[in-house]
């Protein structure tokens, strides 16, 4: 299995345009997570899906931010217009929701560094 | 709210040197706690999955203990090498917040030969 992949790895963008950052689940995994990292707060959790349903997007920062499971393995997170302010490194990690001996916790994907200029 | 501390905030040691930090977490509605490793510009890498008061877990000279009675774990490393300068951090999950995890800041450990 190749992992939890995003892309793209860098984003450079203009204050204003829409950015979209992409995250493919490992296979079999069924809860998707969107966390964003920043040298003030951390790694904080925007939004979670279990089995395609977005169950808790209370740390979406405002409304240019959006997310969308369209099927079970891929999922979008897109910021429209981009701010300055929204420069981060954005991971996504998926996890089975499986208990006891199959919760293994979640696997990170390697980010998407965006620059907001 | 839920809250997740780790202390210290980053810790320098030299090599060979063994070390211990801290997670606290809530006390009630524990399902689990994770330790990551997370090395500069690559992704949180998943150490131990702990479930269990007074569970212990190790992983070479990693080794992890919990007490979730009173809320807290502790990440040690034994003969510390500059190739486990990374920050750690620790997350927990509540038993009715679904598979969410709630991260610490991080400890940063760095490790001079």
């Amino acid at each position: 299995d190749a992992g939890v992949i995003q892309s793209p790895r860098h984003e450079v963008t203009e204050m204003g345009q829409e950015v979209t950052l992409r995250c493919k689940l490992i296979s079999g995994h069924n809860s998707l997570f969107w966390y964003r990292q920043t040298m003030m707060r951390g790694l904080e959790l925007l939004i979670y899906f279990n089995n395609n349903v977005p169950i808790d997007d209370s740390g979406m920062p405002e409304d240019r931010f959006s997310a969308k499971m369209p099927n079970a393995s891929f999922s979008t997170l897109k910021i429209q217009p981009s701010e300055p302010r929204d420069s981060a490194v954005y991971f996504c990690a998926s996890s089975s929701t499986g208990t006891g001996a199959y919760y293994y916790g979640y696997t990170f994907g390697s980010g998407t560094r965006l620059t907001v200029v | 709210i839920l809250n997740v501390e780790q202390s210290p905030q980053s810790l320098h040691v030299q090599e060979g040197d063994s070390t211990n930090f801290t997670c606290s977490f809530p006390s009630s509605n524990f399902y689990a706690l994770h330790w990551y490793r997370w090395e500069t510009a690559k992704s949180p890498e998943a150490l131990f999955v702990m479930t269990l008061n007074g569970d212990e877990k190790k992983k070479g000279r990693i080794s992890a203990t919990l007490n979730t009675k009173e809320g807290y774990s502790y990440l040690y490393i034994k003969g510390s090498q500059p190739e486990d300068s990374a920050t750690y951090l620790c997350a927990f999950r509540s038993e009715n917040q679904g598979g969410k995890l709630i991260f610490g800041q991080g400890t940063e450990l760095s490790v001079k030969p």
